[in-house]
């Protein structure tokens, strides 16, 4: 069945160090993969979107990267601070038409004072 | 921009009873509508797609008699949990998508406590 992984349930870093996040599919070729940030009791919150023609994206201190050969993407989080603390969800499109996604389990990122 | 609302936040009801969950999105016309349950310290499972208009697509496993969704207008989409059991209690979540966007913006979440 179609899957996404993210490798780590719990990442802590140092505050003002780059957090890096793994997502990695299977038995599937995403169109596009999404990134969402969750915090507890709370809906996710969209963060960025890569397509499948794109190696890289950023948006301020986030940068994503989307490499079709490993079938992975990662997340980063350039001079991370305590308000990154969240869990960080990866999804992939489920099918060819980009109508649903498949979600992992999530990475529990704190970041450290 | 890109605000999706739920209504309630959180609902306590008695079993057998039957809740309605409002998804709304407040400042895009929303073509699809999806509805997510979430379990403490899971991710997110996908319970029903729907389009404006179309009669919702559930997922394997999920109850279509139990779990009424309607998407009667670009805007609102409702969640009915009919006659409620303590299992269906959990965090219930919408996402809404416009129209030749990608992006899924969600709700904030509705946390349903059955007793």
């Amino acid at each position: 069945s179609q899957k996404i992984e993210q490798n780590s349930e719990a990442l802590n870093i140092q505050e003002g160090k780059t957090a890096t996040l793994t997502c990695n599919y299977t038995n599937y070729s995403p169109a596009y993969l999404q990134w969402y940030r969750q915090d507890p009791g709370r809906g996710p919150v969209f963060l960025l979107l890569i397509r499948e023609n794109e190696k890289e994206k950023r948006k301020e201190r986030l940068k994503v990267t989307f490499d079709t050969t490993l079938k992975q993407s990662l997340f980063h989080i350039t001079a991370s601070q305590p308000a990154d603390s969240a869990t960080y969800l990866c999804a992939g499109t489920r099918d060819n038409y980009g109508q649903n996604f498949v979600f992992g389990p999530g990475t529990r990122l704190s970041v450290l004072p | 921009g890109a605000v999706v609302s739920q209504h309630p936040s959180w609902v306590i009801c008695k079993s057998g009873t039957s809740v309605k969950i409002e998804c709304r999105s407040l400042d895009f016309q929303a073509t699809t509508m999806f509805w997510y349950r979430q379990f403490p310290k899971q991710s997110l499972m996908l319970m029903a797609t729907s389009n404006e208009g179309s009669k919702a697509t559930y997922e394997q496993g999920v109850e279509k008699d139990k779990f009424l969704i309607n998407h009667a207008s670009l805007t609102l989409s409702t969640l009915t949990v009919t006659s409620a059991h303590p299992e269906d209690s959990s965090f219930y979540i919408c996402s809404a998508r416009e129209g030749g966007h990608y992006e899924q913006y969600f709700g904030p979440g509705t946390r349903l406590t059955v007793t």
